[in-house]
């Protein structure tokens, strides 16, 4: 699977849109992008995916660009809550034995401020 | 759905002794896996099931780890002789063939 940069931290404030950028500059045509976020001491919680359209779900929007070597996640409006580890992740969607199992980056650290 | 369940939540054991967890998947879910989180990194993928075939195990998976799936539904993570290096969050997901992975909460082990 691509590998992932994403930046290791960022603030927001509450009630603000936030955007999280993730590069993928190497990823193949048929990888999707997809995003987690864990919130402290929980597990990861799955937030949107996409190949190559924008996406939107009642979490969040993502944004991948035309040639598909990076994404923006979007939080349209962040609350104290959206305080979390957000992990960018690219993999082959297939029925091969691997599905499913992700490789997680380190994130970034998102924490929304009052 | 109910999510997926890990028990026990927390465990403290001493260096050498025997643990085993235990993941409940969401009941339809077909494929199930087993991660291991230490502390600041993202999680790291050790074994894989689907059904009560486990296809995969990463080479994070020493001769100490097992895991089983015995009937296809629930799961044990059992670590033998443990060492400090052990001491993580050992994480569960499942999902079905066709859709992402939903996490369990997770079990925190500690090893003194």
């Amino acid at each position: 699977d691509a590998k992932t940069t994403q930046p290791t931290s960022m603030d927001c404030a509450e009630g603000r849109a936030a955007n999280l950028p993730c590069n993928h500059s190497t990823i193949s045509g048929n990888e999707y992008v997809y995003w987690y976020r864990q919130i402290h001491s929980q597990g990861p919680q799955y937030i949107i995916h996409g190949l190559k359209n924008n996406e939107t779900n009642e979490m969040a929007s993502l944004i991948i660009t035309e040639d598909r070597k990076s994404s923006t996640l979007i939080l349209p409006h962040a609350t104290l809550r959206d305080t979390a580890v957000y992990y960018c992740i690219v993999r082959v969607l297939t029925s091969t034995d691997s599905w499913g199992k992700l490789q997680f980056g380190a994130g970034t650290q998102v924490v929304v401020t009052p | 759905d109910t999510g997926v369940s890990q028990d026990p939540r927390h465990k403290i054991t001493k260096r050498g002794q025997n643990v085993t967890f235990r993941c409940d998947p969401i009941s339809e879910h077909n494929r199930l896996y087993w991660y291991r989180q230490t502390l600041g990194q993202g999680p790291e993928f050790l074994t894989y099931f689907q059904n009560e075939a486990q296809l995969e195990k990463s080479r994070l998976l020493s001769d100490r780890f097992s895991a089983e799936r015995p009937k296809g539904s629930f799961s044990t993570l059992e670590i033998q002789r443990t060492e400090q290096g052990d001491s993580a969050m050992y994480l569960c997901a499942s999902s079905l063939e066709a859709g992402y992975s939903r996490f369990g909460p997770g079990t925190r082990l500690t090893v003194t």
